[in-house]
């Protein structure tokens, strides 16, 4: 089993749509998480941080289930400007240090 | 704008060579993360520095080294290139050791022959 899992999608949605990506981890004493959205070509940019109480920045809702070892990212109003992919971060703590592991990203593409 | 910049754009390399590659981080950070995304996949994790020392490192061999200077900007080095190491390098800068958000470069897109 990987150690961070996404559906690589595409996700073609309309204009509008909601949307929700998942993002499993395999390692239980993982102890941050992120989403990063990429577009072609270009790099990473930080989406935001997801916390245990989850969080929101505007469209965009993150949330975090430790139990189920799954973070999530909510996608309201859908605009065309979202055609992105959206990668999942997850840090663990090994040897002192800690290992950012990505997932490999779910593609969105948002149409008129 | 991160801030965080890299250089050079784009490379060739031919199997065998060595190749350098330099990441100015953003200002106020003290850690610097390399990446190698190969295409369709999400960005590996190579290693980090922290205070010019390594602070962690990712499944791969020796033959890929860094530095970090006393300005927080830092090299990833390759030996002995080989095909597969044809992708996107990234570096991330980040304040501390990196539980913390990072800031990613635009990245180097190596090519080896």
């Amino acid at each position: 089993r990987k150690e961070v899992e996404q559906d690589p999608g595409p996700f073609n949605v309309p204009e509008g749509a909601t949307v929700a990506f998942n993002c499993t981890y395999s390692n239980s004493a993982s102890q941050s998480f992120f989403w990063y959205r990429q577009d072609c070509r270009k790099e990473p940019k930080l989406l935001m941080s997801v916390y245990s109480s989850g969080n929101e920045d505007g469209r965009f809702t993150a949330q975090l289930n430790r139990a189920s070892q799954y973070i999530s990212l909510l996608i309201r109003d859908s605009k065309l400007s979202d055609s992105a992919t959206y990668l999942c971060v997850v840090t663990g703590a090994s040897g002192g240090s800690y290992i950012p592991t990505f997932g490999r990203g779910t593609s969105l593409i948002v149409h008129p | 704008e991160t801030g965080v910049t890299q250089s050079p754009t784009h490379l060739i390399k031919t199997r065998g060579q060595q190749v350098t590659l330099r990441c100015s981080s953003q200002s106020g950070h003290n850690t610097v993360s390399w990446y190698q995304q190969a295409l369709g996949q999400g960005p590996q994790f190579i290693f980090q520095y922290y205070r010019e020392e390594e602070n962690g490192r990712g499944n791969f061999p020796p033959r890929f080294s860094g530095l970090q200077f006393p300005n927080y900007s830092s090299e990833l080095n390759v030996n002995a290139l080989e095909l597969d190491d044809s992708a996107l390098y990234l570096c991330a800068s980040s304040f501390k050791a990196s539980a913390n958000e990072q800031y990613f470069g635009p990245g180097t897109r190596l090519t080896v022959t």
